[in-house]
């Protein structure tokens, strides 16, 4: 069973930019959660969506969005992008919001540096 | 952003030592979950935990939820060159949601 499958791994931007992540999820998974990871905050939440809903948000500004499509395949947006925005950007898949948080699987990651 | 008080930092041991870390909360959690994360990877579950009290192993990984909710550890034993990584601990407060609060992590070292 292939595992989560994040796109691309590594991405260079400069300030200002956009960009757009990508996450398939587990076959069969419909539950898709978003994950920013830096030195300084760690791994903080983004947002999580199940059935192209966006089911919770994180405490991050509006230049970070998201979709799901109806395959549950997501992606996130960055806008106008901060040097600050430089992180690990994890994917999590799981069948399901509030059921198995345990089975919920993470993906290898995007790799973003922003000069 | 939020974060759980996780300690120790790091760890600098040799291979055959047991370790031991933990994690606390000013919240009460529903579940507590244990991962290992490798350079360039993302994070791999090592235990879940459901209940307040339930102890859990995993091969020479043994983890606790705390009575009060608010904390867990976990312990390796025998510890091998492999167990070298950050762990994190994290938290889930229930409901219709699989968001997770992170610890802030301990690297672990093994030294051969």
């Amino acid at each position: 069973k292939a595992g989560v499958t994040q796109t691309p791994r590594y991405l260079i931007k400069t300030r200002g930019q956009q960009v757009t992540l990508s996450c398939s999820p587990i076959s069969g998974h419909r539950s898709v959660s978003w994950y920013q990871q830096t030195p300084g905050q760690g791994l903080q939440f983004l947002f999580e969506y199940f059935s192209e809903t966006q089911r919770n948000k994180g405490n991050f500004p509006g230049r970070f969005s998201g979709r799901q499509f109806s395959n549950s395949r997501s992606e996130m947006n960055v806008s106008t992008l901060e040097l600050g925005d430089s992180a690990l950007y994890l994917c999590a898949s799981s069948f399901q919001p509030g059921q198995g948080v345990g089975e919920q699987f993470f993906g290898p990651g995007t790799r973003l540096t922003v000069l | 952003g939020q974060q759980l008080n996780q300690s120790p930092q790091s760890m600098f041991i040799q291979e055959g030592e047991d370790v031991s870390m933990n994690c606390t909360s000013s919240s009460i959690f529903n579940t507590w979950l244990w991962y290992k994360q490798d350079p360039g990877e993302g994070p791999v579950l090592l235990i879940a935990l459901y209940k307040a009290g339930e102890l859990t192993s995993n091969g020479r990984l043994t983890a606790q939820f705390g009575i009060t909710r608010k904390d867990s550890f976990l312990n390796i034993s025998a510890s091998i060159p492999s167990d070298v990584g950050i762990y994190f601990c994290a938290g889930n407060y229930g409901g219709a949601t699989n968001k997770l609060i992170f610890g802030t992590g301990t690297l672990l070292a093994v030294q051969p």
